[in-house]
């Protein structure tokens, strides 16, 4: 157990419409992290969150969007939803306030899109 | 990130151990090796990281070359559990604004 509680950890919707991932990273981490793992691509960066602001951003498409609440729990809003999108997205979490590279992995939240 | 070449897929038996190489010839002073797996459909799992000497901790040994261009995780005793995609990575540390950028990774069978 990493720690890192990602919800739902399955989503089955159609296209076009929105959904919400949400993460609560572990306890004391300030960072964020998303990621997106389709088959064809492997895992992709999408984003990074560090005490609520916006610190990196990787390829992320502009139908999705991200934030960091106070209290660190993240949420990743996919909108608009293709076929495509269909894929694990997973959240991490870092230790402390610096991001050393040891990143800490939720279980991930499935979203398949028919 | 700088880039690594890993082996598509390597197989090992259970009960012996398992070395999984990482070319990285272009890595920066810098630059650490990290090394990531992830076992079917779960999140990945940091393993190790190091920079020029060789590290060893409960889940693994790292053994990076005197010229840093390559680089192999040791898992001593695989077993059936350790069957999992192992990902080697090389990126700053301490570094908040370059993340971690997985490759394809080796894909580790570990056989009865």
């Amino acid at each position: 157990d990493s720690g890192v509680t990602q919800t739902p950890k399955h989503l089955i919707t159609a296209t076009g419409q929105r959904v919400t991932l949400r993460c609560s990273p572990r306890s004391g981490d300030l960072s964020v992290y998303w990621y997106q793992q389709s088959l064809d691509q492997g895992l992709q960066f999408l984003i990074q969150y560090y005490n609520g602001e916006e610190r990196a951003k990787g390829n992320i498409l502009e139908r999705f969007s991200a934030q960091q609440f106070p209290d660190l729990h993240s949420e990743l809003n996919l909108s608009s939803l293709e076929l495509g999108d269909s894929a694990l997205y997973f959240c991490a979490s870092s230790a402390g306030t610096v991001n050393t590279g040891e990143l800490f992995f939720g279980e991930g939240s499935r979203l398949t899109v028919l | 990130d700088a880039k690594t070449t890993q082996p598509t897929s390597m197989d090992c038996a259970e009960g012996r151990a398992a070395n999984l190489p990482c070319n990285h010839s272009t890595i920066s002073g810098n630059e650490y090796v990290y090394w990531y797996r992830q076992i079917h459909s779960q999140g990945p799992q940091y393993i190790i990281h190091g920079l020029k000497n060789n590290e060893t901790n409960e889940m693994a040994s790292l053994i990076i070359t005197e010229d840093r261009k390559s680089s192999t995780l040791i898992l001593p005793h695989a077993t059936l559990r350790d069957t999992a995609v192992y990902y080697c990575i090389v990126r700053p540390y301490n570094n908040a604004g370059n993340m971690l950028t997985f490759g394809g990774g080796t894909r580790l069978m570990v056989k009865p």
